[in-house]
């Protein structure tokens, strides 16, 4: 059964670095999405992407944040100037139409020091 | 504004005991999804079910089922003889999805971790 990928699994970074996630969405699914989850935490939204553009965003989605489809499979998540609090798990998340179950990838673990 | 709520946070039951997981949601919109998805301790998000507003009809799964009562905002899962394997948490969600181009953007509920003990 096709799945979501994402790399690394875990991703240690010193505090004001920028990291990139890695994500490769379903191919044929055409919604893409970050959440996170802080650790015994809910999971929470990030934002949605559709039509190589971003359809929706949280209040945590601020402008450290960014995504992009850079081609074809790809879908990324750029965390500028990376804070304590940004440690938390990710997961992507792509769904084939607008109101099918989202399918999540493992996550990535990110730890920020 | 959509929420979830699991108010229970750990169950712990014994081997082939039933368990059951309340979930209980509040929206302003008439239609929505609901969702469940499990999470074992290899952290990934398991799809397991999804529901729409207009179809309250229960439905089973092998050992799972759930009961969606429109009524008191309820989608309770219930895990029939578990297995240590169900050891997992598992989390409710809600899924407004009134526009098209957001897709389904979900809100959790905060999760009920499950242990089956042997």
């Amino acid at each position: 059964e096709p799945e979501v990928t994402q790399t690394p699994s875990h991703q240690v970074t010193q505090m004001g670095q920028e990291v990139i996630l890695r994500c490769v969405p379903i191919s044929n699914h055409l919604y893409f999405y970050w959440y996170r989850q802080i650790l015994g935490q809910k999971v929470e939204f990030l934002v949605s992407f559709y039509n190589n553009e971003i359809s929706e965003k949280s209040e945590i989605f601020d402008d450290q944040f960014s995504v992009e489809r850079p081609d074809g499979s790809n879908f990324t998540l750029k965390i500028r100037s990376t804070k304590l609090e940004d440690s938390a798990m990710y997961f992507c998340a792509s769904s084939e139409v607008w109101n099918s179950p989202l399918h999540f990838g493992n996550g990535t673990r990110l730890t920020v020091t | 504004a959509q929420k979830v709520t699991q108010a229970q946070t750990e169950i712990s039951v014994v081997e082939k005991e039933d368990v059951t997981l309340d979930c209980v949601y509040e929206t302003r919109d008439t239609t929505y999804y609901l969702f469940w998805y499990k999470q074992p301790p290899s952290g990934e998000l398991v799809f397991l079910i999804r529901r729409n507003s207009f179809d309250e009809q229960n439905e089973i799964s092998g050992r799972y089922s759930w009961n969606f009562q429109k009524s008191t905002s309820s989608f309770n899962f219930t895990i029939t003889a578990s297995q240590v394997v169900d050891s997992a948490v598992y989390f409710c969600a809600l899924s407004e999805a009134m526009i098209k181009a957001a897709g389904n953007k979900l809100t959790f509920g905060g999760g009920t971790r499950v242990l089956v003990k042997p």
